[in-house]
């Protein structure tokens, strides 16, 4: 079965610990992005990577990192530096259709973020 | 930078009667088209996409959409909803020549809940 799995779905850490959120994918596509949602504000979108060892910044990146070491996988990491990191997390990957633009995007099911 | 409008946050409506989600964008380039679908505690789901070709697209489950190019529209429709719709709406665009690569514009959604 193909798609995107993420890790852990519900996650709590204390206020001023880093925390990894996990994003695999083996649906073999390039794209892949973080967004965080909260209520009424829709997607935002934090890092995205179209290839493996490259990535930009989206709208929302400051207090986040990531890295693309394989095209499978694509971690966030939410630092100390994030002033309110308690979100919804969702993660997705599109594929670039020969000689057209990227397709649609996939998500995965979510990480549901609380720092106490 | 595209901006994407969903100018209703909350759509209440009888189970069995019509209804209409919104869905306005700010680009007067080539553009594709798309609305998902999320349940609570959910990934987003794509429920119907516009790349090209006839204005009007429908999904497995009764929903149609119809890409206006002149009023830079795409609204979501269905003729007779069921409670199982009850769930938020995301409209989303990305840009045919965008130098961002595959950058979804979201917008901000719209809750759905159909009252029996």
């Amino acid at each position: 079965d193909g798609g995107i799995t993420q890790s852990p779905k519900y996650l709590f850490r204390k206020e001023g610990q880093n925390v990894t959120l996990s994003c695999e994918q083996n649906l073999n596509h390039d794209a892949m992005y973080w967004y965080r949602q909260d209520p009424g504000q829709g997607l935002r979108l934090i890092y995205y990577s179209q290839i493996v060892n490259d990535f930009q910044k989206g709208d929302i990146a400051e207090g986040y990192s990531v890295s693309r070491e394989k095209k499978e996988s694509f971690p966030l990491t939410v630092t100390s530096a994030q002033k309110n990191p308690t979100a919804f997390y969702l993660c997705a990957s599109s594929i670039r259709l020969a000689g057209g633009p990227y397709n649609e995007q996939f998500f995965g099911p979510g990480t549901r973020l609380t720092v106490l | 930078a595209q901006s994407v409008t969903q100018l209703d946050s909350q759509v209440p409506v009888f189970e069995e009667a019509p209804v209409e989600l919104r869905c306005n964008y700010s680009s007067s380039v080539s553009v594709y088209l798309f609305w998902y679908v999320q349940y609570p505690n959910q990934g987003l789901q794509l429920l119907l996409k516009y790349l090209s070709g006839s204005t009007l697209v429908e999904s497995i489950n009764g929903f149609e959409a119809e890409f206006n190019k002149s009023q830079t529209s795409f609204h979501l429709r269905k003729p007779s909803v069921h409670i199982s719709d009850t769930a938020e709406y995301f409209c989303a665009v990305i840009e045919e020549l965008s130098n961002t690569g595959n950058q979804f514009y979201f917008g901000t959604g719209t809750s759905l809940t159909v009252i029996p």
